[in-house]
């Protein structure tokens, strides 16, 4: 089955500086990556996510970038923001053959004001 | 309100004695899922289903049961609770035009 790693597992940085989560996929059929957000005590939420067709997709300070060669994928955080700090999770499946979800083990990410 | 829901929120327990955690969704989806959530850990899949009466394993499935008789519903049933079945469960509900996965609030279970 698929194994998603990511790192790293904590991550701290200022107010105003960008922040990198990694993840890579073993499962070279999976052709779908969501990131999640989840807030202390709360659910996870969907943020942003990107199919095997595109290599990278922005929405205002969040980017996701995916390299299918290498079998890894990234979060991109720019201008953080102190209400950035949540732990992020990454995830891989492959689409419209739902099945699976296999997750990261997560990315506590602090933002210093 | 588009929305998944999960009963209880909060359960301690003792070993041995069965529980159910219920979940509830009102989006018309057809793929459910049950996570577990341990530090370190990450979210780990236990079972999912693609649609009615039909159920399968995730990742860690062992010492737990589904059934999927409706739509909407799709409880946890834990038939014999053990101390290291002690987390936090997630229900989520996946479909829409954007294929959103969308979770419930979670139940922290506690078994003693």
């Amino acid at each position: 089955g698929e194994n998603v790693e990511q790192h790293p597992s904590t991550l701290s940085v200022q107010e105003g500086d960008s922040a990198v989560i990694k993840c890579t996929y073993s499962d070279s059929a999976s052709n779908y990556f969501p990131w999640y957000k989840q807030e202390l005590g709360k659910r996870p939420q969907l943020i942003i996510d990107i199919r095997s067709n595109v290599g990278e997709k922005k929405d205002q300070r969040i980017a996701v970038t995916l390299n299918k060669t290498a079998k890894h994928f990234s979060l991109h955080i720019t201008e953080t923001q102190p209400e950035d700090s949540a732990v992020y999770f990454c995830a891989a499946l492959v689409l419209y053959n739902f099945n699976k979800f296999y997750f990261g083990s997560g990315t506590k990410l602090n933002v210093k004001p | 309100e588009a929305q998944v829901t999960q009963n209880p929120r909060y359960l301690i327990t003792v070993t041995g004695k069965k529980l159910t955690v219920t979940c509830s969704q009102n989006m018309n989806h057809e793929y459910m899922s049950w996570y577990r959530q341990d530090p370190g850990l990450g979210l780990r899949q236990i079972y999912y289903s693609m649609n009615v009466e039909v159920t399968d394993k995730g990742d860690v499935p062992e010492g737990y049961k589904v059934s999927r008789k409706e739509k909407r519903n799709f409880p946890l049933i834990l038939e014999s609770p053990s101390p290291n079945q002690t987390s936090l469960y997630f229900c989520a509900s996946l479909g829409g035009p954007y294929n959103e996965q969308f979770f419930g609030p979670g139940t922290r279970l506690t078994v003693l």
